[in-house]
């Protein structure tokens, strides 16, 4: 079956590490993207990727970081400056910049 | 920065009601988007509307896009316990998925 998975589901780290989250997809969509999620908010942008090796800043990027060296994968590194990192990781992707976004089941990270 | 109003923020119904949430805007969007989200899941789009005044039907679901294009309402009716869940409303300016504005999400109960 066709979709999208993130790993690890759970994620704890201490503060100070940086940290992978993992995104593959399947779906053979060119764009991906990486929100987060917090409890009582909208999904915020993170970043986002319309091709491989091109990926853009969204809202929120400031101690993130991704790279897009294969068109199935999108991963995203929590570095040690992102100020408040413990949240809900959701990866999405879709055709093209335009139509559905498929998710993830998505990554919760505790960082303590 | 753009906003999106997504009321109310929590319902407790009981099982056979009907729902009704809806989300406002100060901006106008040529697009909106309801999206489910069950626990520990990523959420799974419902229902997209194109155009204002446009009512679109899933199932018992219902949701329409505004005249004004600055709101949109989503309906279920006769609930069932399998609608528990975050439903979240999505507006577009553009075609473009990286600028999809969302709301904080409508949290769904069922009373046993």
């Amino acid at each position: 079956d066709g979709g999208i998975t993130q790993s690890p589901k759970y994620l704890f780290r201490k503060e100070g590490q940086n940290v992978t989250l993992s995104c593959e997809q399947n779906l053979n969509h060119d764009a991906m993207y990486w929100y987060r999620q917090d409890p009582g908010q909208g999904l915020r942008l993170i970043y986002y990727s319309q091709i491989v090796n091109d990926f853009q800043k969204g809202d929120i990027a400031e101690g993130y970081s991704v790279s897009r060296e294969k068109k199935e994968s999108f991963p995203l590194t929590v570095t040690s400056a992102q100020k408040n990192p413990t949240a809900f990781y959701l990866c999405a992707s879709s055709m093209q910049s335009q139509g559905p976004l498929h998710f993830g089941n998505g990554t919760r990270l505790t960082v303590t | 920065g753009q906003q999106l109003n997504q009321s109310p923020q929590s319902m407790f119904i009981q099982e056979g009601e009907d729902v009704s949430m809806n989300c406002t805007s100060s901006s106008i969007f040529n697009t909106w988007l309801w999206y489910k989200q069950d626990p520990g899941e990523g959420p799974v789009l419902l229902i997209a509307l194109y155009k204002a005044g446009e009512l679109t039907s899933n199932g018992r679901l219902t949701a329409q896009f505004g005249i004004t294009r600055k709101d949109s309402f989503l309906n279920i009716s006769a609930s069932i316990p399998s609608d528990v869940g975050i439903y979240f409303c999505a507006g577009q300016f553009t075609d473009s998925n990286y600028q999809l504005i969302w709301g904080a999400g409508t949290k769904l109960i069922i009373k046993p």
